[in-house]
């Protein structure tokens, strides 16, 4: 159980275009989602929480207008980088939040590398 | 803001050696998750740790939590070619369910 999946795996695209990734709690409803970004060799780091039919949260420094985010039910979030720039090339990761007798656990994606062009 | 310090950033051993990877903070946190990721992959989930001084076993992978829930390690024994990756630890506050993470350990065991 509690398996998270992203599309796509890998994307290129050109400079100021946009690109949507998706996130997918498969096998179970995810209220609240994370969007990391992890540059090589580094950990992750939050770049905004998602929470189904809300508004995102962004943490600092990260540009809501550019990194759009969408929760749209209890299974898929999206992440759209708008107007992309070379700067954006990264591996970003989704996770989904999923309740236990622990606590609440995080399921991570497989990850999607952007690279721009 | 938080910080989870881990160390050492990497280490490279060869197989069949122990190791033991750090995990410190200076804030207190109601629980501590361990990942490890292998290259162009999300995290994996290994362990979870919610009461301070709790040791956890996983097959050669011992997780303990410190008695005051700020720290934590991971030992591993007669470490494989399969144990390398990188390795997170992950704390929750408990409020707002957000994580932070460590800064990574690298592992690379050899033949």
């Amino acid at each position: 159980g509690a398996v998270v999946s992203q599309h796509p795996s890998r994307v290129i695209c050109k400079s100021g275009t946009s690109v949507k990734i998706e996130c997918r709690s498969l096998d179970f409803q995810a209220t609240t989602m994370f969007w990391y970004r992890q540059f090589p060799k580094k950990s992750l780091m939050l770049m905004a929480t998602s929470n189904e039919g809300s508004k995102a949260t962004y943490e600092q420094g990260v540009e809501k207008d550019k990194f759009l985010i969408n929760h749209a039910s209890l299974t898929l979030s999206t992440l759209t980088v708008t107007s992309a720039h070379p700067e954006d090339s990264s591996f970003y990761i989704c996770s989904a939040e999923s309740g236990t007798r622990l606590g609440y656990e995080q399921y991570f994606g497989p990850g999607t590398r952007l690279t721009v062009t | 803001t938080q910080l989870l310090e881990q160390s050492p950033q990497f280490l490279s051993i060869q197989e069949g050696e122990n190791l033991t990877v750090y995990c410190n903070s200076s804030s207190v946190f109601s629980s501590l998750q361990w990942y490890r990721q292998e290259p162009g992959e999300g995290p994996v989930l290994l362990v979870t740790v919610v009461t301070g001084g709790e040791v956890k076993k996983l097959k050669r992978l011992t997780f303990q939590f410190g008695d005051a829930r700020k720290d934590s390690s991971l030992h591993i024994t007669a470490a494989q070619p399969g144990d390398t990756g990188l390795y997170l630890c992950a704390g929750d506050t408990g409020t707002a369910s957000k994580l932070t993470f460590g800064t990574g350990t690298r592992l690379q065991v050899t033949l």
